[in-house]
């Protein structure tokens, strides 16, 4: 079966530190994957993606790269703000269907 | 479009009581999904319909619990006879059909509290 395995949280980190959330997967057949981000109250909003080993998907800072040597899609950011204090989740989907979610990463960052 | 709406938000209930949650998709969207989260967990997947049509149960989804879509509209997710076990937020998700995962949409969700 399909399954996502994520760095355990929780993560806090000061202002402008960088950030790696280490993100592995186990996929039957050729994923798609996902970083979604959960603020406090609101909905899972798609942050970034990558269809195809070696793309990159960027979205507001945050980078990750689809390896499918070593089936990893780490998430990174540069410069980490207190605005990017949420809940990420590593997700893959093989084919057009459901979502298969990572446990999620509480990340707090302070000023 | 407003995005995906869940009603109501917060549900708390008496264990042995039924409940029903409903989610309004994005109106061109013909497909919904529903998932559950439980505190400290990534959400997991319970069942889709593509317009009307039920495509695929999860083996989460036990005989208390049932979803509808009648006019490949708007869904409902009924629990019959809750537990405390049932306790979570329960998510609903649209997307059209073959346009890849631009189109995933998620509600805020339903938080379920049974006592």
């Amino acid at each position: 079966g399909n399954s996502v395995t994520q760095m355990e949280g929780p993560v806090t980190l000061s202002e402008e530190a960088f950030l790696t959330i280490n993100c592995t997967y186990t996929a039957t057949g050729y994923p798609s994957l996902f970083w979604y981000v959960q603020y406090p109250g609101e909905g899972l909003q798609l942050l970034l993606k990558a269809t195809k080993a070696d793309d990159k998907g960027s979205n507001k800072g945050f980078e990750a790269t689809y390896r499918k040597e070593t089936t990893s899609f780490h998430l990174e950011k540069g410069s980490v703000q207190v605005s990017d204090s949420a809940v990420y989740f590593c997700a893959l989907v093989v084919g057009n269907e459901k979502l298969t979610f990572g446990t999620g990463t509480r990340l707090t960052i302070i000023p | 479009d407003t995005g995906v709406s869940q009603d109501p938000r917060h549900k708390i209930t008496k264990r042995g009581q039924n409940v029903t949650f409903r989610c309004d998709p994005i109106s061109e969207h013909n497909r919904l999904y529903w998932y559950r989260q439980t505190l400290g967990q990534g959400p997991e997947f319970l069942t889709y319909f593509q317009n009307e049509a039920q495509l695929e149960k999860s083996r989460l989804l036990s005989d208390r619990f049932s979803a509808e879509r009648p006019k490949g509209s708007f869904s409902t997710l009924e629990i019959q006879r809750t537990e405390q076990g049932d306790s979570a937020m329960y998510l609903c998700a649209s997307s059209p059909s073959g346009t890849g995962w631009d189109g995933y949409t998620f509600g805020s969700g339903t938080r379920l509290t049974v006592v």
